[in-house]
């Protein structure tokens, strides 16, 4: 069984650039993560999809990030415009349901640098 | 209140020896307590998990201890291993409003077992 597939792996933009994070999940899995991980530091919720609805974008900073999950498969995640704090690692990760036991499966995540 | 406390930052062990890593929690809401461990360059993958209903979980040489009344439960690695060398991250979640499933993740741990 594939995994959680993301791209690019890495980036490297000049700030005030935009940028975009493609992710596949798991086939079969309705509900989609997106993870921001700063260096040193564990995952911070971002958003969370249950198939294409987005049910907690509370952490999301709306004014530069954006997502989308158009049919409940594939996901997006749009920076526009990035600032050097951005730099971090973006993980995806997706499990069948929403509920609280169900594992979730991580992607290898896209590293992100804003010079 | 939704934060999860981990310790310590760091940690060296020799070949053959145990590995523990503390949690603390303050949200008594929570309910899932899983470990994550993270290897260079990929994302987190469970390891372990365990709920309140039990003080004690085993699968192979790891095991999670859970105290209720301390709001804290550990990571046990026995006969540790070269291969055990990673990042490991606990984590908690409950079934509660809009943090429906959404994990909370302590600062984590990294690993290095000396052969």
């Amino acid at each position: 069984e594939a995994g959680v597939v993301q791209s690019p792996r890495y980036k490297i933009i000049e700030k005030k650039q935009p940028v975009a994070f493609w992710c596949n999940p798991i086939s079969g899995h309705n509900t989609l993560y997106w993870y921001l991980q700063n260096l040193g530091q564990g995952p911070e919720l971002l958003i969370r999809y249950e198939n294409e609805e987005a049910v907690d974008d509370s952490q999301l900073p709306k004014d530069r990030f954006s997502a989308e999950r158009l049919k409940g498969v594939d996901s997006t995640l749009k920076i526009q415009p990035a600032e050097l704090g951005d730099s971090a690692v973006y993980l995806c990760a997706s499990s069948l349901s929403q509920g609280p036991y169900n594992e979730q499966f991580f992607g290898p995540g896209t590293r992100l640098t804003v010079l | 209140q939704q934060q999860v406390k981990q310790s310590p930052q760091s940690l060296i062990v020799q070949k053959g020896g145990i590995s523990i890593i503390n949690c603390a929690y303050e949200n008594t809401a929570f309910d899932y307590f899983p470990w994550y461990q993270q290897f260079p360059g990929k994302g987190p993958a469970l390891l372990i998990a365990i709920r309140p209903d039990v003080s004690e979980k085993k699968e192979g040489r790891f095991t999670i201890s859970f105290n209720k009344s301390a709001k804290q439960f550990s990571l046990h690695i026995m006969d540790s291993q070269p291969g055990d060398s990673a990042t490991y991250f606990c984590a908690a979640s409950w079934a509660g409003g809009t943090s429906y499933g959404k994990l909370t993740f302590g600062q984590g741990t990294i690993l290095t077992v000396h052969p």
